[in-house]
């Protein structure tokens, strides 16, 4: 079993769309938890970074964490043609800046 | 967010030459710096960890001696892949620490001819 596992789609969506996208993880010693977005050929953009469970809110995304269940998710609403990209989900060790990435979720908005 | 610049964005080269890229703490200082090679619908995987002023700590797999890491400066870190083949072709990536959280470079693709 990989430490952490990330559905990579594609996943394709209609403009104004709530994505949900998740990961599962089988390590409890990670702590710190981030979601990225990749474009193309690009360096991951850090989008969200939480170190508890619960909800933490950024404009149109939200990055859910359930350390019970080892199960994280990033919600994006009313989705953009611009949210087209690769998402990936990163996780870190308490006192580590090593990340652990998912596979990513390749979305799609589609206008 | 803070910045980091890498540097070449694209690179060809014949096999059998070294590339250098190089990765750039723009608005801060990182003490720790890390190199990511990532492959067409795959995630990222950690190569190695720059530490200033010291040696780099490499992955299981990784070949030391084909991927020179050198970090310098607290600015600056760079990997330098000798005598590159084919099979080096590849997406990398660096990224530096700044409060608890990473931040990427645009990545480098290098293309091994």
């Amino acid at each position: 079993q990989k430490e952490v596992e990330q559905d990579p789609g594609p996943l394709s969506v209609p403009e104004g769309a709530i994505v949900s996208l998740n990961c599962t993880y089988s390590n409890s010693a990670f702590q710190y938890f981030m979601w990225y977005r990749q474009y193309s050929r690009k360096g991951p953009e850090l989008l969200m970074y939480t170190y508890s469970s619960g909800n933490k809110e950024d404009g149109r995304f939200t990055a859910q964490v359930d350390k019970s269940s080892k199960y994280i998710s990033l919600f994006i609403r009313d989705s953009q043609p611009s949210d087209s990209a690769t998402y990936l989900c990163a996780m870190a060790r308490a006192g580590s800046y090593q990340l652990t990435f998912g596979k990513g979720t390749k979305l799609s908005v589609i206008p | 967010g803070a910045v980091v610049s890498q540097h070449p964005s694209r690179v060809i080269c014949k096999s059998g030459t070294s590339v250098k890229i190089e990765c750039r703490s723009l608005d801060f200082q990182a003490t720790t710096m890390f190199w990511y090679r990532q492959f067409p619908k795959q995630s990222l995987m950690l190569m190695a960890t720059s530490n200033e002023g010291s040696k780099a700590t490499y992955e299981q797999g990784v070949e030391k001696d084909k991927f020179l890491i050198n970090h310098a400066s607290l600015t600056l870190s760079t990997l330098t892949v000798t005598s590159a083949h084919p099979e080096d072709s590849s997406f990398y990536i660096c990224s530096a620490s700044r409060d608890r959280q990473l931040f990427f470079g645009s990545g480098t693709q290098l293309s091994v001819l």
